[in-house]
C-alpha cells in the first residue's frame, strides 16, 4: 500500500523567504504526483501536476520536482507572501486513485 | 463557469438518520470520487466511479452508499450504519488523459 509522508506537519516562515516543502512516497510505481493547496474549511485547489515521465513543473512562483527512484517530490514557493499561508498536500496516483499525505500547514509571517 | 458543486455546505444529522450529500460537475469528467477528511488523518477514499452506472469501494466504504446514474452527478448517502460520520466530505473529479484531479468546496456533516 502506498504511504505518503509530509514532514514537518507545520512550519512558519518570514515573508519573503523561499518555502521548501517535501513529500516522500514508498512505492515508486506512480502515474503522476499532484500538489494541492487547502485553505481552512475549503476544498482543495490543484497547484501543480507532474507526470511520472517528468522531472519538474513550474507555475509562476511555484516549482515542483519529482524523483521517482528515490520516492521524493519537493514544492518550492519563491518569495513567500502572507497569502501563501495554507495547508499544502501532496498526492500520488497509483491505479485509479490518489494516496494523500497529511499536509504541511504553512504560516507566512508578515 | 465549469466546476464541481457540493451541497449543502453544512449538514446536521440526528443519530439514526440517513443523509445524502450532493455532488455535481459540469466539466464532462468521466471519473468522480468521494473522500472523507478528519483532523490529523488526511483524506481517505470512500467510493469512486469511473463511468456511469459503475462504482467501486474505496478504503472506508462501510456505512456509505453511492449511485452514478448520470455522468455529472455522484451523490453520497451516509447511512445510520456509519458509526462516526462527523467529518468534512469532499467530492472530486478527474479529467481523462492527464488524470489531474479537481475538488469541490466540501460539505461539513455534524451528527447531533
Amino acid at each position: 500500500k502506498q504511504e505518503v509522508t509530509q514532514i514537518p506537519a507545520a512550519l512558519s516562515v518570514p515573508e519573503g523567504e523561499n518555502l521548501v516543502l517535501n513529500c516522500s512516497f514508498t512505492d515508486s510505481a506512480i502515474y503522476n504526483l499532484q500538489w494541492f493547496r487547502q485553505d481552512p474549511g475549503k476544498g482543495l485547489t490543484s497547484l501543480l501536476l507532474i507526470q511520472s515521465s517528468q522531472r519538474e513543473q513550474t507555475s509562476g512562483r511555484l516549482n515542483a520536482s519529482l524523483d521517482k527512484s528515490s520516492g521524493r517530490s519537493t514544492l518550492y514557493i519563491a518569495a513567500s507572501q502572507p497569502g501563501d499561508s495554507a495547508t499544502y498536500l501532496c498526492a500520488v496516483r497509483g491505479n485509479n486513485r490518489l494516496a494523500f499525505g497529511k499536509g504541511n500547514q504553512v504560516v507566512v509571517i508578515p | 463557469d465549469g466546476g464541481i458543486t457540493q451541497s449543502p455546505k453544512y449538514l446536521f444529522r440526528k443519530e439514526g438518520q440517513n443523509v445524502t450529500l450532493s455532488c455535481e460537475q459540469n466539466l464532462n469528467h468521466d471519473a468522480m470520487y468521494w473522500y472523507r477528511q478528519d483532523p490529523g488523518q488526511g483524506l481517505r477514499l470512500i467510493y469512486y466511479s469511473q463511468i456511469v452506472n459503475d462504482f467501486q469501494k474505496g478504503d472506508i466504504a462501510e456505512g456509505y452508499s453511492v449511485s452514478r446514474e448520470k455522468k455529472e452527478s455522484f451523490p453520497l448517502t451516509v447511512t445510520s450504519a456509519q458509526k462516526n460520520p462527523t467529518a468534512f466530505y469532499l467530492c472530486a473529479s478527474t479529467i481523462g488523459g492527464s488524470n489531474e484531479q479537481f475538488f469541490g468546496p466540501g460539505t461539513r456533516l455534524t451528527v447531533l
